[in-house]
């Protein structure tokens, strides 16, 4: 199993819609949570933070499910600019070796359509 | 304010030549981080410093990559000899500390060994 899993899409949605994403991760120690966000031919950029109790920032909500092991993505009223590829990243507790390698997901492919 | 640095942002090189990537952080932060991303394999880390001092190289696939980090400014990543498989695009990242922070990345080094 992957240390974090996201579905490749890509998801289609119209202009307006509501679309969300899941990434699952199998280190039930992890302790931090990002969505970054990757234009095409572009670097990752933060998109947010993920925290325990749950944020938002804007049309933009993260969630996390520790008993469940994944975090979420709710896209509110999509705009064209929302499409790229959304990534998860997951940053597993120290391990022994005394590293913080943040894990990324291959990302979740989104297309909004007018 | 500046991000991060990369030089060249393309290069196309013959298979069997030496590369060099070269990556300038975001002033203050002491952690940096060397990822590759491919379509196949998403994105991978390579090896990350902190102060300096590399931490984790594990991702470095083979002892033809080397990466060094003379001093807080600047990092290099070395391909000796170059490989047609190491077709990439090679992102640098920093942080500020080592666990827990967001990652920003550079625009990235798209290189073609031909």
């Amino acid at each position: 199993r992957k240390e974090v899993e996201q579905d490749p899409g890509p998801f289609n949605v119209p202009e307006g819609a509501t679309v969300a994403f899941n990434c699952t991760y199998s280190n039930s120690a992890s302790q931090s949570f990002f969505w970054y966000r990757q234009d095409c031919r572009k670097e990752p950029k933060l998109l947010m933070s993920v925290y325990s109790s749950g944020n938002e920032d804007g049309r933009f909500t993260a969630q996390l499910n520790r008993a469940s092991q994944y975090i979420s993505l709710l896209i509110r009223d999509s705009k064209l600019s929302d499409s790229a590829t959304y990534l998860c990243v997951v940053k597993p507790s120290r391990g022994t070796s005394g590293t913080y390698k943040y894990i990324f997901g291959t990302g979740t492919r989104l297309k909004v359509l007018a | 304010d500046a991000g991060v640095i990369q030089s060249p942002r393309h290069e196309v090189t013959e298979m069997g030549q030496e590369v060099t990537l070269r990556c300038k952080p975001i002033s203050g932060h002491n952690s940096l981080f060397w990822y590759r991303q491919t379509m196949m394999r998403g994105l991978e880390l390579l090896i990350y410093f902190n102060n300096n001092v590399p931490i984790d190289d594990s991702g470095m696939p083979e002892d033809r990559f080397s990466a060094k980090m003379p001093n807080a400014s600047f990092s290099t990543l070395k391909i000796q000899p170059s490989e047609p498989r190491d077709s990439a695009v090679y992102f640098c990242a920093s942080s500020f500390g080592q666990g827990g922070y967001e990652q920003y990345f550079g625009p990235g080094t798209r290189l073609t060994v031909t």
